[in-house]
This record gives C-alpha cells, sequence and structure tokens, in this order.
C-alpha cells in the first residue's frame, strides 16, 4: 500500500513563527497536494505539485508557501504563522494520472496561539 | 469552485438505503467519492470519468451524468461500518486539481 507520511500529528506554534509541515510519499507518485481541512468548509487545496521543482497555487495560497526538492517530499510552508492558519492540514499524492484516486496522509493539526 | 454536496446530513438505521449527492457548475472530467471516519484520513472509494460507466463494489455504486455535472453515490444495505463523512471531490478541464465539497456526515445507527 502507498504510505503518505507526515511528520507531526500535532504542533502548537507561536504566532509569526515560521512554520514546516513535512510529507513524505514511498510509492514514487508524480502528484502531491496540501489541503486545509475546517469544521463545514470541507477540504480546501492550498497547492499541489506534479513533478520536482514545480507548484502550483490551490484554492486558497495566501500565507503559505511550497518546497518539493525531491519527488518523494513535498513542504509546507506558513512564512508567518497567524492564529487563522489553526487547522488541520492534509498531504496526498497520488501516480500521475488522472484517473487515479489520491492517497491521504493522516494529517497534522496545527494550532496558532 | 466547490461542489455542492446534499444532504449535509443524513441518519439511517443499520440496513437502510441512501444517496448522497454531487453537483457542480462546471463541466468535468471526473468525480471522486472519499469516505472519512472521525480522526483519520479521507479514504479513496472510487472515481467516475467522464464517458465513463457507473461504478461500484459490494453495496456502495456511484453514478456520473455528465450532462448535467451531478454525480450521486448510493449505499444500499448500510452497515455501521459506512458511518463517516462522504467527500465528492470534482476535476474540470486539464489540470489535476481537485475540488472538494463540503462533505455529507452519515450516521448509520444500530
Amino acid at each position: 500500500d502507498v504510505k503518505v507520511t507526515q511528520s507531526s500529528r500535532y504542533l502548537v506554534k507561536r504566532t509569526g513563527e515560521k512554520v514546516f509541515l513535512e510529507c513524505v510519499q514511498d510509492m514514487d507518485h508524480e502528484n502531491m497536494f496540501w489541503y486545509r481541512q475546517d469544521p463545514g468548509l470541507g477540504l480546501r487545496l492550498i497547492y499541489f505539485s506534479y513533478d520536482v521543482k514545480m507548484k502550483e497555487k490551490g484554492d486558497i495560497p495566501e500565507g503559505y508557501s511550497v518546497s518539493r526538492e525531491k519527488k518523494e517530499r513535498f513542504s509546507l510552508i506558513l512564512e508567518s504563522a497567524s492564529t487563522n492558519q489553526t487547522s488541520m492540514y492534509l498531504c496526498a499524492s497520488n501516480p500521475g494520472y488522472r484517473v487515479d484516486g489520491y492517497t491521504f496522509g493522516s494529517g497534522t493539526r496545527l494550532t496558532v496561539v | 469552485q466547490q461542489p455542492v454536496q446534499s444532504p449535509q446530513a443524513v441518519i439511517l438505521r443499520e440496513g437502510e438505503d441512501a444517496v448522497i449527492n454531487c453537483s457542480s457548475s462546471k463541466a468535468l472530467y471526473s468525480v471522486h467519492w472519499y469516505r472519512q471516519k472521525h480522526g483519520e484520513a479521507p479514504v479513496f472509494l472510487m472515481i467516475l470519468l467522464k464517458g465513463g460507466e457507473q461504478k461500484g463494489h459490494e453495496k456502495i455504486s456511484a453514478s456520473f451524468n455528465e450532462k448535467k455535472q451531478q454525480s450521486s453515490l448510493y449505499l444500499t444495505a448500510s452497515q455501521l461500518s459506512y458511518s463517516g463523512t462522504y467527500f465528492c471531490g470534482t476535476v474540470g478541464g486539464s489540470n489535476y486539481k481537485l475540488t472538494f465539497g463540503k462533505g455529507t456526515l452519515l450516521t448509520v445507527n444500530p
């Protein structure tokens, strides 16, 4: 089975800190994605990457950036964390074809205080 | 734009059937369905492609009406294990971007 691993299950950070969320997948998938999940809003796409060093903005990219230096790793960066970025962050990957489903990681619950 | 799911929540007794709907205002290439149990990651159920057939396995199936840009998920003879939040996701155009609806909370009681 494909595994998508997110480095932290829970994180607490202070307002203004730079925050890194890490995601690693072990099946050589081309595409990787970052979503945030908030009650009543569903999953909203922040950024995605379809190749190493390539990235595209999703629906809510403001306040975030990403890095993909290696195929298996996709990092989400909060340049200056704010309380409205308190959320569940989910990483996902898929093989690279539009006929494939996504495999999600278990998520990182980020609290910004 | 997010697809619209209905209903927002449904409560069933074990053995009853349910239908969850998903509609989009834009032309779609595919529709995905996922189930998320509380505290867990969303799990892929199935994908329906433009021009494809209705899909399903066991007691969960789905359809995709391309003309109306709508999909429906059918759960028959529900089991307790079906409880969770169901999300549809849509892909349009030529990109990989999967846009999710807000979810439908399904509760199956004994």
